[in-house]
């Protein structure tokens, strides 16, 4: 078992609508988790974190934790074309020695 | 301000060659990274400076070595590499100091081509 996994994808979305990414991981010593996302051939850009049970909205973008089901999720809300990318899952946990633990990334294609 | 700079943004190189990649960070950051990524994957983590000094490598061959001379630069230099290097390699930085909330902020990236 993966440490951290994701849907690979693609996630199609129509323009507008809202896209709901999952991430589960397996250490349940995870303290803290977050959400990049990654343009083809760029770096990875922080759009949240997450590290408390419930919701964290910023802006279109909602991150849901339930560590008791040991998983994290995102809502992108009023999906644009410029929201296509590879959103990145990543987890600081103990069994992996407080270093970030990558999932494999989900690719979003918003269609307009 | 959450920028981290890295140069160059690409680097061709042949196997034989002596390079270095840079990165800089201002954010009073005392922790900073080196990772590699592949063509989708996710990055993978190469080393890790804590204050300075080295508090992670990652079984990374002896060919890639990394040197942080003060609190805000971290360099990686690069000596006889192989084709299979090629990747882009990213720098990253975060506070430090093991807080559950240490978040890592990443450069532009260096894409490296080994010929």
């Amino acid at each position: 078992q993966k440490e951290v996994e994701q849907n690979s994808g693609p996630l199609s979305v129509p323009e507008g609508a809202i896209a709901s990414l999952n991430c589960t991981y397996s250490d349940r010593g995870s303290q803290s988790f977050f959400w990049y996302r990654q343009y083809s051939g760029k770096s990875p850009e922080l759009i949240m974190f997450i590290y408390s049970n419930g919701d964290k909205e910023d802006g279109r973008f909602t991150a849901q934790l339930n560590k008791a089901s040991q998983y994290v999720s995102l809502l992108i809300r009023d999906s644009q074309p410029s929201d296509s990318a590879t959103y990145l899952c990543a987890v600081i946990g103990q069994a992996a020695g407080n270093k970030l633990t990558f999932g494999g990334g989900t690719r979003v294609l918003v269609k307009p | 301000d959450t920028e981290v700079t890295q140069t160059p943004k690409h680097l061709v190189m042949g196997m034989t060659n002596k390079k270095s990649l840079k990165c800089e960070q201002h954010m009073g950051h005392r922790a900073m990274y080196w990772y590699k990524q592949k063509a989708k994957k996710p990055p993978e983590l190469m080393f890790v400076y804590s204050y300075e000094k080295l508090s992670i490598n990652e079984s990374v061959p002896s060919r890639f070595s990394p040197e942080c001379p003060n609190s805000s630069l971290l360099n990686l230099h690069l000596h006889a590499l192989q084709p299979e290097d090629s990747a882009l390699y990213l720098c990253a930085s975060s506070q430090g100091g093991g807080e559950r909330t240490d978040t890592q902020y990443f450069g532009p990236g260096t894409r490296l081509t080994v010929l």
